[in-house]
């Protein structure tokens, strides 16, 4: 089946930093990929939606300076977290959905750690 | 942002007991989904149901989708160790996103 590469699997970085998470579908093309947010024992958050060759859309409450996110190709979105800060931390997830099917495809998370 | 509801929250029960999960919301949705997810791992798709009061069984899973595209439920019959993990509903919105329940995390005890 499609499949999502996502990495880093797991980050650290200090306060102020900035880090990027990349997200591939290494089988098909991806004109779109959602990008989640997951705290401890909590459901996936939607932050955002990203489109290949254009902005990405944020949902409400999520900060467009702070998360950056890019689709420059059919098959690669990054989301970096500009200036990181300790309430930055989480685990963030990134899907697109399946051609042909009606089911999403998920990337296996990144854990990051703002310290 | 869509919501939806699921409940229970927590459930822990012994190996051979069946269970079900409810996923409630206010909202239409053209098509439900319901997934399971490890812990540090992305969620795993295990159906897409569309047609209301459609019913999908799945092995020990049966989910069915509401009469009104607004809630949905999974049945585990004869739960195993295995099945532990969090449940997690998701609606699919009018962006081909998807809206994630609050999830339910289940514990089954050999």
């Amino acid at each position: 089946g499609a499949v999502v590469s996502q990495h880093p699997s797991r980050v650290i970085c200090k306060s102020g930093t900035s880090v990027k998470i990349e997200c591939r579908s290494l089988d098909f093309q991806a004109t779109t990929m959602f990008w989640y947010r997951q705290f401890p024992k909590k459901s996936l958050m939607l932050m955002a939606t990203s489109n290949e060759g254009s902005k990405a859309t944020y949902e409400q409450g999520v900060e467009k300076d702070k998360f950056l996110i890019n689709h420059a190709s059919l098959t690669l979105s990054t989301l970096t977290v500009t200036s990181a800060h300790p309430e930055d931390s989480s685990f963030y997830i990134c899907s697109a959905p399946e051609v042909g099917v009606l089911g999403y495809t998920f990337g296996s998370g990144t854990r990051l750690t703002v310290v | 942002t869509q919501l939806l509801e699921q409940s229970p929250q927590f459930l822990s029960i012994q190996e051979g007991e069946n269970l079900t999960v409810y996923c409630n919301s206010s909202s239409v949705f053209s098509s439900l989904q319901w997934y399971r997810q490890e812990p540090g791992e992305g969620p795993v798709l295990l159906v897409t149901v569309v047609t209301g009061g459609e019913v999908k069984k799945l092995k020990r899973l049966t989910f069915q989708f509401g009469d009104a595209r607004k809630d949905s439920s999974l049945h585990i019959t004869a739960a195993q160790p295995g099945d532990t993990g969090l449940y997690l509903c998701a609606g699919k919105g009018g962006a081909n996103n998807l809206f994630f329940g609050t999830g339910t995390r289940l514990t089954v005890i050999p």
